[in-house]
């Protein structure tokens, strides 16, 4: 079946412009996660998804930061007013909550450059 | 909170020959999963192995296993009959076990990237 999707795959923005940044899960996968790739600080888990909740979202780094879910598939994260520190490769991944280890499996990720 | 550690930004090893990217943890509790993930330019997440804190026995998974010592809280990677192919970014990620129905987010290292040569 389909893996993971996100897009776009690189989205080049202006300092001030808001962004969004779509996630499809594989078909099934009630789990989803966000997670940003930036040279400075590694990887970093932003928001966790079960269904249509996030009941962890402890990761976003600023109010700026929101994502949202709909019928418990497709998720979508919002950056306002972008700042170019925001500028990271975004990961999206998505597993199973039934299982021995809920692996999570990934998506290619969205490279956002802010300028 | 739980920190994972990677010593080595970079390692190279020789085609066919074998290599081991070292990995340690810090973490207070007792079930949890370990895992090696592999990051080839294409930025896709790739799992190439996991490790069950509660088993004893190290995982394989055909020319990767795992030296898992859990009292010293090491997690090493084995890459034997290295092949161009394993050239990557190879990440460890912890993951609690979390309360059955629920899931947990990974926590990553910074990363080790190989190079393979001919």
């Amino acid at each position: 079946g389909a893996g993971v999707s996100q897009s776009p795959s690189n989205k080049v923005t202006e300092k001030g412009k808001d962004v969004e940044l779509r996630c499809d899960p594989i078909s099934g996968h009630t789990a989803l996660y966000w997670y940003r790739q930036s040279l400075g600080q590694g990887l970093e888990f932003l928001i966790y998804f079960q269904g249509n909740s996030a009941p962890d979202k402890s990761g976003l780094p600023s109010d700026r930061f929101s994502a949202e879910r709909t019928g418990g598939s497709v998720s979508t994260l919002t950056i306002q007013r972008t700042q170019q520190e925001d500028s990271a490769v975004y990961l999206c991944a998505s597993s199973l909550v039934r299982g021995s280890t809920y692996e999570q499996y990934f998506g290619p990720g969205t490279r956002l450059t802010v300028t | 909170a739980q920190t994972v550690t990677q010593s080595q930004p970079e390692m190279s090893v020789q085609e066919a020959e074998t290599v081991t990217l070292s990995c340690t943890y810090d973490t207070s509790e007792s079930d949890y999963y370990l895992f090696w993930y592999k990051q080839p330019p294409s930025r896709q997440m790739i799992l190439v192995i996991r490790q069950e804190a509660y088993k004893q026995q190290n995982a394989t998974e055909n020319r990767f296993s795992v030296n898992f010592q859990k009292a010293a809280k090491s997690f090493s990677l084995k890459i034997s009959d290295s092949q161009l192919g394993d050239a990557a970014m190879y990440f460890c990620a912890y993951r609690s076990a979390g309360w059955s129905g629920t899931a947990s987010k990974l926590t990553f290292g910074t990363g080790t990237r190989l190079q393979v040569t001919l």
